[in-house]
């Protein structure tokens, strides 16, 4: 089936003003994550929702960071105020429900790269 | 807190080789540990999961090793292609559900 998807693939925006970023995860995962990746770094986690609660929004950097999940299914990060370190790739990965004595691997989408001006 | 280190942070090999990347983490206490590749431009593709209770996990020219009481893990490549040529990133799961990523080993093989 289809697996993670992201929009848009790129994003270039002014600072000062407001994004969303849109994540449709693999049908039927419960569990939907974003992190963010600066140029040549690892992925740092965001938040992370299970469902349609926000589980651990510990990541986020500050106020102006805002994630949803109203249905449980795609997800939109929301960037207020943007500033220029805010410009990195924005991943969203989704894994299923935790099986019996597994925890979940966790599949990426390509991303969306946010460029602030 | 947990912290991910791999080394080396580039390699470049000849077509044919075998090699071995390095990944190290703090934190003894996870629950699995996930070996991706990231080709330039592109999202995350998931090559091996290990979980805390396991020691290798395999994947054609791949394996994968897990040390967990001296936080340490392996990829080996056997037989390099230049079709391998991509960073490799290592990422622990500790308590809760986000992974711990390290910064990634850039693999160049040279045809």
């Amino acid at each position: 089936g289809a697996g993670v998807s992201q929009t848009p693939s790129n994003k270039v925006t002014e600072k000062g003003k407001y994004v969303e970023l849109r994540c449709d995860p693999i049908s039927g995962h419960t569990a939907l994550y974003w992190y963010r990746q600066s140029l040549g770094q690892g992925p740092e986690f965001l938040i992370y929702f299970q469902g349609t609660g926000a589980a651990d929004d510990s990541g986020l950097p500050n106020d102006r960071f805002f994630a949803v999940r109203p249905e449980g299914s795609v997800s939109t990060l929301k960037i207020q105020r943007t500033e220029r370190g805010d410009s990195a790739v924005y991943l969203c990965a989704s894994s299923p429900r935790r099986t019996s004595g597994g925890i979940g691997e966790q599949f990426f989408g390509p991303g969306t790269r946010l460029t602030v001006l | 807190k947990q912290e991910v280190t791999q080394i080396p942070a580039a390699l470049s090999v000849p077509e044919g080789e075998n090699l071995v990347l390095n990944c190290s983490f703090t934190d003894s206490a996870i629950y699995n540990l996930q070996w991706f590749r990231q080709d330039p431009g592109k999202g995350l593709t998931s090559l091996l999961l290990i979980q805390s209770s396991q020691r290798e996990q395999t994947s054609g020219r791949l394996n994968a090793s897990l040390d967990k009481s001296s936080g340490r893990s392996t990829l080996y490549i056997a037989a390099s292609q230049p079709g391998d040529s991509a960073t490799y990133l290592c990422a622990v799961r500790p308590n809760g559900n986000k992974l711990v990523f390290g910064a990634g080993t850039i693999l160049r093989v040279k045809s």
